[in-house]
């Protein structure tokens, strides 16, 4: 299994609805992090989770909100899905030793 | 704040031939610095990392990379490329090893055979 598994893989959604992207890992870390990749930008971040009672905005957080279920699950939800939110999504976790282990995306198609 | 700036958003290089893809950052504390490869339909992979000490990093697959604080660069070289080497490849900075990464934009390298 995946240190960091991402469900689902591929998602077409329409305008104006509400979709759940979500995230395990299996490291144990107490950080998680959601990304969003769009071509010739990078990543950037969304949110990002330091423990359970912790979360926190990243750089593009609108129209986005987050859920840390437990240490080991961080979800990403779009209320009101809109097509410039077409993007490939990434969940990551983090510890101070090893850096960043990333999920296999989530590639979400607004139309 | 931390940014990155990768110049060049594609790179051709001939199989056996030196791969040199740039990174310049900014950053108000002492950065760490990373690169990551990410292959077709596939996550981020860590290819090195600097944190502290020496300035030549040696990572995964025959990649290095050296900081270089007065230039604030950190490019990554490896000096013969394979086929399978072609992949998207991303600078990232951050003020520690699991603090909040900031990416550049991205380089995509394509290997001639």
């Amino acid at each position: 299994d995946a240190d960091v598994t991402q469900t689902p893989r591929n998602r077409i959604t329409k305008t104006g609805k509400r979709i759940m992207l979500e995230c395990s890992q299996t490291k144990g870390h107490d950080r998680m992090y959601w990304y969003r990749q769009d071509p010739g930008l990078g990543l950037r971040l969304i949110y990002y989770s330091f423990d359970v009672k912790d979360i926190n905005k990243g750089e593009i957080s609108d129209g986005y909100s987050v859920s840390r279920q437990a240490q080991a699950k961080f979800s990403l939800s779009l209320e009101s899905a809109i097509p410039n939110q077409t993007a490939l999504y990434f969940c990551a976790t983090s510890d101070g030793r090893e850096g960043y282990t990333f999920g296999s995306g989530t590639r979400l198609t607004v139309v | 704040a931390q940014s990155v700036t990768q110049l060049g958003s594609h790179v051709s290089v001939s199989e056996g031939a030196l791969v040199l893809l740039r990174c310049n950052y900014s950053s108000s504390v002492p950065p760490y610095l990373f690169w990551y490869v990410q292959y077709p339909n596939q996550g981020l992979q860590l290819l090195l990392k600097y944190t502290t000490g020496a300035t030549l990093v040696k990572g995964i697959n025959g990649f290095e990379a050296e900081f270089k604080k007065s230039e604030t660069s950190f490019h990554l070289t490896k000096p013969s490329a394979h086929m399978s080497d072609a992949a998207e490849y991303f600078c990232a900075v951050s003020r520690s090893n699991d603090y909040k990464l900031s990416f550049g934009a991205g380089t995509t390298v394509t290997v001639r055979a």
